[in-house]
């Protein structure tokens, strides 16, 4: 079964500072995987997401993913961390190719401090 | 556009009670998903459906139902509620295939 592992529940960083985000998942299939934001009281919004195709992904927001086959990672950053990223990522992962069915991470908060 | 739309947006209910929330989407996706999420746990799927007539389990499908009659209407039963069903939850549509899932605003339901 394919799972999805988010290494530190809590990141805090400065404004202005890079931001690292650290998601490895399982699979024994070519997987598709996703970065989701949720801002406090909100639903989840897309950031990027991997479909095989290129490994450096690039989403909303200055962020990107970088698709490691033999680190069975997809780590997010941001080189440069503002205020209003604040909030909480979730990878994710979808066993069937579909998004209809999506296995998440246990989720990251991210704390920006001025 | 009003895309993935939840009702209620809160709700408390007492132990045994019974109620339906409400998940409709304007976009004519073909799937839609319940999920619910709890501290961390992230968020986890209790039943998915890939078309009218078409639904699924996830993987905690204990304790609710669904069913979907229309593309655009996708209702999550719980027929007797029990504390641990307190949580958010939300409901997500989306196209087949790596597309973007848009999710609704959420539905903290408090069970008692």
């Amino acid at each position: 079964a394919q799972s999805v592992t988010q290494l530190g529940s809590h990141v805090s960083v400065s404004e202005g500072a890079l931001v690292l985000l650290r998601c490895n998942y399982s699979s024994s299939v070519p997987p598709y995987l996703f970065w989701y934001v949720q801002y406090p009281n909100q639903g989840l919004q897309l950031l990027l997401k991997y479909t095989s195709a290129a490994t450096l992904v690039k989403g909303i927001n200055g962020f990107e993913a970088e698709f490691k086959k033999s680190e069975t990672s997809f780590h997010l950053t941001k080189p440069s961390a503002h205020m209003s990223d604040a909030a909480e990522y979730f990878c994710a992962v979808s066993p069937s190719g579909n998004t209809g069915k999506l296995i998440f991470g246990q989720g990251t908060t991210l704390q920006v401090k001025p | 556009n009003a895309g993935v739309t939840q009702t209620p947006k809160f709700q408390v209910l007492k132990t045994g009670q019974s109620m339906t929330l409400q998940c409709a989407q304007d976009m004519n996706h073909e799937y839609m998903s319940w999920y619910r999420q709890d501290p961390g746990m992230g968020l986890r799927l209790i039943h998915y459906s890939v078309g009218a007539g078409i639904t699924d389990q996830g993987e905690v499908p204990n304790g609710y139902n669904v069913s979907r009659s229309t593309t655009e209407d996708f209702p999550l039963r719980l027929l007797s509620a029990a504390p641990s069903q307190t949580s958010v939850y939300f409901c997500a549509s989306s196209l087949p295939g790596p597309s973007e899932a848009f999710f609704g605003q959420g539905t903290r339901l408090t069970v008692v």
